[in-house]
């Protein structure tokens, strides 16, 4: 009973590189989330999904791209990475609108 | 808008009371509270609805107050396992899904 799992749990890359983060959920939950952690900012939402194929942006979407095609897994993909986001993202799930989120273990992601 | 936590950071001996309050200068619809130990990631407590409900969760309880806007969590004779970072997580009437967060409450408990 995995619950939901993120990988990798650390990555390094460089500027203007792709980079994807995976976010896999065992619950069926219908919304998924992707939020950013900085320190001074606290948790700062992305992206979610409602959804298979439903998206839409949160409060810091620019420089992302997500999809979800399947209802498990919702991955996020940084299309050139820059410094700035350099963070610890999270990914969460939630079995309702309006329902408590359960969130993955993280990943700490640093842009050179 | 981002929510007010206060205080920012609180040390409390094992045993004492702490209250964490989270201010909202928009209409409320819910308010959600987690916590967070270091390097991991954060553990839902409760959610409240508004309507003034209070919510207990053995030691730790909350209360919302609608018309000040306004959360506040009640940890009482706090335990050493209590330590960690508290967030508030709040949703508006008209606003999307997902959750804006507070910046966050330190609270250490000492022996």
């Amino acid at each position: 009973d995995a619950g939901i799992t993120q990988s990798p749990r650390y990555k390094i890359t460089e500027t203007g590189r792709q980079v994807t983060l995976m976010c896999h959920q065992t619950w069926s939950h219908s919304y998924m989330f992707w939020y950013r952690q900085d320190l001074g900012h606290g948790l700062r939402l992305i992206y979610y999904s409602a959804a298979a194929d439903i998206t839409d942006k949160g409060e810091v979407p620019d420089g992302y791209v997500v999809s979800r095609s399947k209802t498990e897994n919702f991955p996020l993909t940084l299309e050139s990475a820059t410094r700035s986001q350099t963070s610890v993202y999270f990914c969460a799930s939630s079995g309702g609108r309006r329902g408590s989120q359960y969130f993955g273990p993280g990943t700490r992601l640093l842009v050179l | 808008q981002q929510p007010v936590q206060s205080p920012q950071a609180v040390i409390l001996r094992e045993g004492e009371d702490a209250v964490i309050n989270c201010s909202s200068s928009k209409a409320l619809y819910s308010v959600h509270w987690y916590r967070q130990k270091h390097g991991e990631a954060p553990v839902f407590l409760m959610i409240l609805l508004k309507g003034g409900e209070q919510k207990g969760h053995e030691k730790i309880s909350a209360s919302f107050n609608e018309k000040k806007q306004q959360s506040s969590l009640y940890l009482t004779a706090s335990q050493l396992s209590y330590s960690g970072t508290y967030f508030c997580g709040t949703e508006w009437g008209g606003g999307a899904d997902g959750l804006t967060f507070g910046k966050g409450t330190h609270l250490i408990i000492q022996p």
